[in-house]
């Protein structure tokens, strides 16, 4: 069966950077788009990016346009999420999820159980 | 604020019936495809509805789901206390970003 697994969480403070990565088992990874939600504590979900299957087509939440990059190394079957200048309001579980198809408008279709990021001084 | 307004909660009794409704735009709803998740506390995402009204296989047929206009709408019926989650709807808007409701928590009496 299809497994995500995300790693990379942590506490980090303002300003500064983390790599998520989201390791993929169970699929052909290089057919499928990929998807990174995420979901602030007490708060409901919210759409980060997401990367078309060939690594073409990439759509950033203008919350984090310029400052996060997604990425895929398809050779590994990994997800990746660079996330620089880190806010507060950046705090959440970071979910990596396949999408059903190999192009951004698929839905989300496995889902990862999360890593935390916690942006704190 | 979400762009796709669904209500904060609802609440049935075991065995009845419940709908959500997600309402969007012409921009989003309106042409592209609605998914809806479920999330149980203290888990992930679970993909419930795709493509308006398809269940992924596994997904009990007591969840259905549908669109009209720039509305869409799941339905769960036969209750149980188990469905207690929150539920979010997902589409695509033409602005090229992808949406989520605010999520309806579902209070099982």
């Amino acid at each position: 069966q299809v497994q995500l697994v995300e790693s990379g969480g942590g506490v980090v403070q303002p300003g500064r950077s983390l790599r998520l990565s989201c390791a993929a088992s169970g699929l052909t990874f290089s057919g499928y788009a990929m998807y990174w939600v995420r979901q602030s504590p007490g708060k409901g979900l919210e759409w980060v990016t997401v990367i078309s299957y060939d690594d073409s087509s990439k759509y950033y939440a203008d919350s984090v346009k310029g400052r996060f990059t997604i990425s895929r190394d398809n050779s590994k079957n990994t997800l990746y999420l660079q996330m620089n200048s880190l806010r507060a309001d950046d705090t959440a579980v970071y979910y990596c999820a396949t999408a059903g198809g190999p192009y951004y408008y698929y839905y989300m279709d496995v889902w990862g159980k999360g890593t935390t990021v916690t942006v704190s001084s | 604020q979400s762009v796709l307004t669904q209500p904060p909660s609802v609440s049935a009794a075991p065995g009845q019936k419940v709908t959500i409704s997600c309402s969007g735009s012409s921009s989003n709803i309106g042409n592209n495809y609605v998914a809806w998740y479920q999330q149980l506390p203290g888990t992930a995402p679970k993909l419930l509805i795709y493509e308006n009204n398809k269940r992924p296989s596994g997904i009990p047929d007591r969840f259905s789901g549908s669109k009209s206009g720039s509305s869409a709408t799941l339905g769960i019926t036969g209750l149980q206390t188990g469905d207690e989650a929150d539920y979010y709807c997902e589409t695509w808007d033409n602005s090229l970003s992808a949406l989520f409701g605010g999520g309806t928590r579902l209070t099982v009496l």
